[in-house]
């Protein structure tokens, strides 16, 4: 089974800073797919940015970008130029044998 | 994006009382809806997957009898959760996708915070 991990429950960062947020996985196969998901208290689930792992190149959407090694199962979540908007939940999620799997979450604060 | 609803969108009910929660797609065809649970400050966890017009597939350790899934159109799947007790509190999210690629996005609903007393 697919395991998704994200080490890190709770991240803060200052308005306009950077902020990486980490997520490994574990898989057998060779094609699948990755998410990042935002959840804002009013917990409707929105997507962030996926990336397809067939794809070298890392996806980028805006302030939004991730560091995708397949190599090392890796797939971590950069945030730009960090806005009081981004506070949420952030979960990462595979997916592969038609379903999602999502990661335990990390809880981002950003400090005014 | 495309929209998904449901309703209600809070629901509180008595122990051993049955609550339907619906997943609506209002622009698009779903041909697949997926049911997730999320208990407070954890992830979601995929309860169940349903194509419109056959039976759902239960995760395992979802008790197919307790939570009943019917997927009968392209734009609606129901879970009823019956007899509810307690331990079913929860938020229940739905999503829906469309179309026959090797993905389809997930489009999620808003989300259902069910409390039985």
């Amino acid at each position: 089974a697919q395991t998704v991990t994200q080490s890190q429950p709770e991240m803060s960062v200052q308005e306009a800073e950077t902020v990486t947020l980490s997520c490994t996985y574990d898989t057998s196969e060779s094609d699948y797919y990755l998410f990042w998901y935002k959840q804002p208290p009013s917990r409707q689930m929105i997507l962030v940015i996926r990336q397809e792992a067939y794809k070298q190149q890392n996806a980028t959407e805006n302030r939004f970008s991730v560091n995708f090694q397949k190599a090392a199962k890796s797939f971590s979540l950069k945030i730009s130029d960090s806005q009081l908007g981004d506070a949420a939940m952030y979960f990462c999620a595979y997916f592969g044998n038609e379903k999602l799997t999502f990661g335990t979450g990390t809880r981002l604060t950003i400090i005014p | 994006g495309a929209v998904v609803s449901q309703h209600p969108s809070w629901v509180i009910c008595k122990s051993g009382t049955s609550v339907k929660i619906e997943c609506r797609s209002l622009d698009f065809q779903a041909t697949t809806m997926f049911w997730y649970r999320q208990f407070p400050k954890q992830s979601l966890m995929l309860m169940a997957t349903s194509n419109e017009g056959s039976k759902a597939t239960y995760e395992q350790g979802v008790e197919k009898d307790k939570f009943l899934i019917n997927h009968a159109s392209l734009t609606l799947s129901t879970l009823t959760v019956t007899s509810a007790h307690p331990e079913d509190s929860s938020f229940y999210i739905c999503s829906a996708s469309g179309g026959s690629g090797p993905y389809n996005e997930q489009f999620f609903g808003p989300g259902t915070r069910l409390t039985v007393l």
